[in-house]
């Protein structure tokens, strides 16, 4: 079984730049959700998709966007960047449309997101 | 709205002692589900344990068990016989309901960083 994989592991950009991250999720999750981890601080979570479509948004502007392929991979699209974007940009996946249970989600291990 | 409220930025524990970390929420939901996660300083994040808002009995797993008050809305995480590699940071997360048809969104807590002392 193949767990929740990430790329990049880490990136550097300036600020008005465009930036994608990509999550590949574990075998058989049809759900990835995507949180911003700033310094210090806990996740929070940006969006989640579910069968190719958004599925629940944070308090994120629309700079963020994300996509989520048919093989459940997804991409989080960051545009023009701010200083305040710098994170841990963290990845998971989950089966969802169980009906009972933790409905886990398995996170991947993050891509570092630095503007400079 | 939900909120999930870790009161230690950071706790000492000594090798082989039991450590407690604390978490209070707060929500209007009926059914929700309690989360602990581990993030060690690589930053994934590795999931410990859960407990259901309707679950009788108290979660765990080896090492962790969870204290779940209900009336006090806390979940506290219990971690028997503390090893070196059990310094991390502990993150308690909330869940709205506890089965799919929901966002499956959590929201976390700022974390209590442990560390254990040999």
């Amino acid at each position: 079984e193949t767990g929740v994989t990430q790329s990049p592991t880490h990136l550097i950009k300036t600020r008005g730049q465009q930036v994608t991250l990509r999550c590949s999720s574990q075998s058989g999750h049809n759900t990835v959700s995507w949180y911003q981890q700033a310094l210090g601080q806990g996740p929070q979570f940006i969006f989640q998709y579910y069968r190719e479509e958004e599925n629940g948004r944070g308090n994120f502007p629309p700079r963020f966007s994300g996509l989520q392929f048919p093989n459940y991979s997804s991409e989080l699209n960051v545009n023009a960047l701010e200083l305040d974007d710098s994170a841990l940009y963290l990845c998971a996946s989950s089966l969802d449309g169980e009906t009972s249970g933790s409905n886990e989600q398995f996170f991947g291990p993050g891509t570092r997101l630095t503007v400079l | 709205a939900q909120k999930i409220t870790q009161t230690q930025p950071g706790m000492f524990v000594q090798e082989k002692e039991a450590v407690t970390l604390d978490c209070t929420y707060d929500t209007s939901d009926q059914s929700y589900g309690l989360f602990w996660y581990k993030q060690p300083s690589s930053g994934e994040m590795i999931f410990l344990i859960y407990q259901g808002s309707y679950d009788e009995q108290n979660a765990t797993e080896g090492r962790y068990s969870l204290n779940f008050q209900k009336a006090r809305k806390s979940a506290n995480l219990v971690i028997s016989a503390s090893q070196l590699g059990d310094s991390a940071m502990y993150f308690c997360a909330m869940r709205e309901a506890p089965w799919g048809g929901a966002t499956n969104k959590l929201i976390f807590g700022t974390g209590t960083l442990l560390a254990v002392q040999p």
